[in-house]
């Protein structure tokens, strides 16, 4: 089946500071890749969509200029959450689609990030 | 766009018994719903899906039914066993953009 790996799977830093978190397709070439946001107890909330190539759609309500997407590549998709503050702990987690997969999404394990 | 609602919130079996978890949504072009089994800390994981033109699909212990007219879909789970304990999202995907309208989840607990 299609695997995708997220990296890394936990973080904790300093209010302030920028962390980068990868999702990769492992077995498939994800032409769409989706990052999420899942608050304890709550379902997962759609923050952007990014294409491979092409500048990412960010759901409403959600700062572009906070969460930045790049997806270079085929394999790789990237979220950095800048300026981290304590309210943007959570768990982030990615998913992909691609060529014959184009219905089902495969989702990374997700990565738990803590701001202090 | 697409409004998926998901009950109930929390689900208590019996070891054995059956479990039956609902889902509606309103875009009536929304043509694939699937389920996702999401344990503690862990990713969601497909355990079954169905696509507007089938009625019905089983997998085992697992079933999921769609009414189109009724726009609701359901996900039947036969003989529960305590590893079915989980979270459990059903979605529809939106017609335009492709993305997964989550409904708000299903914690089931079996009981031995």
């Amino acid at each position: 089946g299609a695997v995708v790996s997220q990296h890394p799977s936990w973080v904790i830093c300093k209010s302030g500071t920028s962390v980068k978190i990868e999702c990769r397709s492992l077995d498939f070439q994800a032409t769409t890749m989706f990052w999420y946001r899942q608050f304890p107890k709550q379902s997962l909330m759609l923050m952007a969509t990014s294409n491979e190539g092409s500048k990412a759609t960010y759901e409403q309500g959600v700062e572009k200029d906070k969460f930045l997407i790049n997806h270079a590549s085929l394999t790789l998709s990237t979220l950095t959450v800048t300026s981290a503050h304590p309210e943007d702990s959570s768990f982030y987690i990615c998913s992909a689609t691609g060529l014959g997969y184009s219905d089902t999404q495969y989702f990374g394990p997700g990565t738990r990030l803590t701001v202090l | 766009g697409e409004n998926v609602e998901q009950h109930p919130s929390t689900l208590s079996v019996q070891e054995g018994d059956s479990a039956v978890i609902k889902c509606t949504y309103s875009d009536s072009a929304s043509n694939y719903f699937p389920w996702y089994k999401q344990e503690l800390g862990k990713r969601p994981q497909l355990i079954i899906d169905i696509r507007s033109n089938v009625g019905e699909k089983k997998d085992q212990r697992i079933a999921v039914t769609l009414n189109k007219t009724a726009k609701h879909f359901s996900l039947h789970i036969t003989e529960t066993q305590p590893e079915d304990s989980a979270v459990y999202f059903c979605a529809a995907q939106d017609s335009g953009t492709y993305k997964y309208i989550f409904g708000t989840g299903t914690r089931l607990k079996v009981l031995a």
